[in-house]
């Protein structure tokens, strides 16, 4: 099965400030690349997300990267506010595949 | 529209007991897949039913079992509790593709006592 790898595990930034996180996966064949949001006492929520025909895209405030080639994707969120704290899962799924490998998650943490 | 509805948000049952937990996908999903969350594994995938079958299925014991009914709803049962099933259980909803991702519900928090 697909080995994701997750980093930071914990991430702590100033409000203001960028935060990145990465996400690497094992499986060439991979082609659809999600980022989830998950508050505390909620669902993960889906944030963002790149299929493996596109390097980059971007929502406002945050952006994710993609490069097929070392098969790692990031998450980049920029000018990070207090509400942005939350932990952060990737989840890359297999083209022969229906269900994703999730992350072990990183908790980002934006101080005021 | 409506988002995923789990229900109940909080259980609390004995060891040896059984429990069933409930999800009500997003109108027009069709695949329900359930996934475990605890602070030591992380998001553990149960199974995913789509179209009332079961058609992806994760490294659960036997004591873990599904079912989805025709107006896609899907229920999920856990018989002879063990002090580790204390997790919470998050039920996501999709279309059922390779091309979109989830939408999650809030959870059931289960535990056993």
């Amino acid at each position: 099965g697909e080995n994701v790898e997750q980093h930071p595990s914990t991430l702590s930034v100033q409000e203001g400030d960028s935060a990145v996180i990465k996400c690497t996966y094992s499986d060439s064949a991979s082609n659809y690349f999600p980022w989830y949001k998950q508050e505390l006492g909620k669902g993960p929520q889906l944030i963002i997300d790149i299929r493996s025909n596109v390097g980059e895209k971007k929502d406002q405030r945050i952006a994710v990267t993609l490069n097929k080639t070392a098969k790692h994707f990031s998450l980049h969120i920029t000018e990070t506010q207090p509400e942005d704290s939350a932990v952060y899962f990737c989840a890359p799924r297999s083209g022969g595949s229906y269900i994703p490998t999730f992350g072990r998650g990183t908790s980002l943490i934006v101080h005021p | 529209k409506a988002g995923v509805t789990q229900t109940p948000r909080y259980l609390i049952k004995t060891r040896g007991q059984q429990v069933t937990l409930s999800c009500s996908p997003i109108s027009g999903h069709r695949s329900v897949s359930w996934y475990q969350q605890t602070p030591g594994q992380g998001l553990q995938f149960l199974f995913e039913y789509f179209s009332e079958t079961q058609r992806n299925k994760g490294n659960f014991p036997g004591r873990f079992s599904g079912r989805q009914f025709s107006n896609s709803r899907s229920e999920m049962n856990v018989s002879t509790l063990e002090l580790g099933d204390s997790a919470l259980y998050l039920c996501a909803s999709s279309l059922g593709d390779r091309e979109n991702g989830y939408t999650f519900g809030s959870g059931t928090r289960l535990t056993v006592v």
